[in-house]
């Protein structure tokens, strides 16, 4: 079966440099996803990681490292509207669909 | 403006009565998908397409159907099967289904049993 791993909330000062890890023990893996989800909204695609090492994007950078099955999402120079769920999904062997996780909730606070 | 749109927003049912979520696209993608998220939880998969016309269960695809007649179009009906169906239902795109696309969301709709 496909277990993927998040820490359900986190918080953090705005500011303030946070990051998001993501374990996933999955049959097969073809890449991984990250999303920001707001609250009752839609979620908008962050980053894509399918090599090892760091992908940078302005302020946030995701990190895959595949012999340990984890990565990482960093979120630097926190501002209020970051505030919200942030997914990690899989995409597993055979059929190259994602599979997400439960999603991390951050909160950040002045 | 290219995207995906999904109607209503709202939605209330009742007890045994079946209801039809709508989910249109003009990204002109092949791969059409239909999520399920409820409180806290991540993303499940109910059912997806990749081409007009074909589609394949998801984990979670009992109480649910689907149809595929156009690229543009994959409603999704809940029908009174689905024992627990209050949720918020995404509806999400992809040129193709393979390593690498991304996959587009839809507003979503909440769907709440009266």
């Amino acid at each position: 079966g496909q277990n993927i791993d998040q820490p359900t909330e986190m918080t953090a000062t705005e500011g303030a440099i946070v990051q998001i890890n993501c374990t996933y023990q999955t049959s097969g893996f073809n890449g991984l996803f990250w999303y920001q989800q707001h609250a009752g909204e839609a979620p908008t695609f962050l980053s894509y990681n399918v090599l090892d090492g760091l992908e940078e994007k302005g302020r946030f950078s995701s990190f895959l490292s595949r012999s340990k099955g984890y990565s990482y999402l960093l979120l630097k120079e926190l501002q209020m509207k970051d505030s919200a769920s942030y997914l990690c999904a899989v995409i597993t062997g055979g059929s190259y669909i994602p599979t997400f996780g439960r999603g991390t909730s951050l909160i950040v606070h002045p | 403006d290219g995207g995906i749109t999904q109607s209503p927003k709202y939605l209330f049912r009742k007890e045994g009565q079946n209801v039809t979520l709508s989910c249109e696209q003009n990204l002109n993608h092949d791969a059409m998908y239909w999520y399920r998220q409820d409180p806290g939880q991540g993303l499940r998969l109910i059912y997806y397409s990749q081409i007009v016309n074909d589609f394949q269960k998801g984990d979670i695809a009992e109480g649910y159907s689907v149809s595929r007649e156009k690229k543009e179009s994959f409603p999704l009906t809940v029908t009174s099967a689905q024992k627990n169906p209050t949720a918020f239902y995404l509806c999400a795109s992809s040129i193709e289904q393979g390593t690498g696309n991304t996959i587009y969301f839809g507003e979503g709709s909440w769907l709440t049993v009266v």
